[in-house]
């Protein structure tokens, strides 16, 4: 069964770092470029970044760019998002999401909070 | 401000038809693929519809989608109370060179 848990998220002050994880299973997760996509309290989707199979060719919502980095352990099935320079609009719930058809998103995990709060 | 507008809530009653749109530009919906999405508070979203009409195995097929120029579309049929649910468009946008999302609607089976 495909499935996809994230991990790593929390209550942080604004300025602070935190690093999200998450875990693949059930399927060949070093073929399939993946995707951050972040729901604020209230708030629809926003697509947040993106990483492709082989770890390059990677790209950032302008929200985002400069202060996040996503990567991938694909020997681990793993993927992160290091956050730095934490605001208090990044709060979220965190979601990671395989794109198995062009921007089509088919497994999502259930999220992780992240809440930028001093 | 989304780059992709959909209005912000439809509602029918069970059983009949309701019509969700999508509207951007070239760079986005002119020129990309759509997908379609379900999500429920505190669950997981869920993919309707991707390449702008083609449906996952164990999606209905009351659930379609279809594009035309800028704008998508997805319908609904024989709508059911299970339905209700946040819907959002998404596509990739070759000028920003980033993911892009409608700003959702809400969907209401009275």
């Amino acid at each position: 069964q495909e499935q996809l848990v994230e991990s790593g998220g929390g209550v942080v002050q604004p300025g602070r770092s935190l690093r999200l994880s998450c875990a693949a299973s059930g399927f060949t997760f070093s073929s399939d470029a993946m995707h951050w996509v972040r729901q604020a309290p209230g708030k629809g989707l926003e697509w947040v970044a993106v990483i492709g199979y082989d770890g390059n060719n990677k790209h950032y919502a302008d929200s985002v760019k400069g202060r996040f980095t996503v990567s991938r352990d694909n020997s681990k099935k793993k993927l992160f998002l290091q956050m730095n320079s934490l605001r208090g609009e990044d709060t979220a719930v965190y979601y990671c999401t395989r794109e198995q058809w062009p921007e089509g998103f088919d497994v999502w995990g259930l999220g992780t909070m992240v809440t930028v709060s001093s | 401000q989304s780059v992709l507008t959909q209005p912000p809530s439809v509602s029918a009653a069970p059983g009949q038809k309701v019509t969700i749109s999508c509207s951007g530009g070239s760079s986005n919906i002119g020129n990309n693929y759509v997908s379609w999405y379900q999500h429920l508070p505190g669950t997981a979203p869920k993919l309707l519809i991707y390449e702008d009409d083609k449906r996952p195995s164990g999606i209905p097929d009351r659930f379609s989608g279809s594009k035309s120029g800028t704008s998508a579309t997805l319908d609904i049929t024989g709508l059911q109370t299970g339905d209700e649910a946040d819907y959002y468009c998404g596509t990739w946008d070759s000028s920003l060179g980033a993911g892009v999302f409608g700003g959702g609607t809400k969907l209401t089976v009275l």
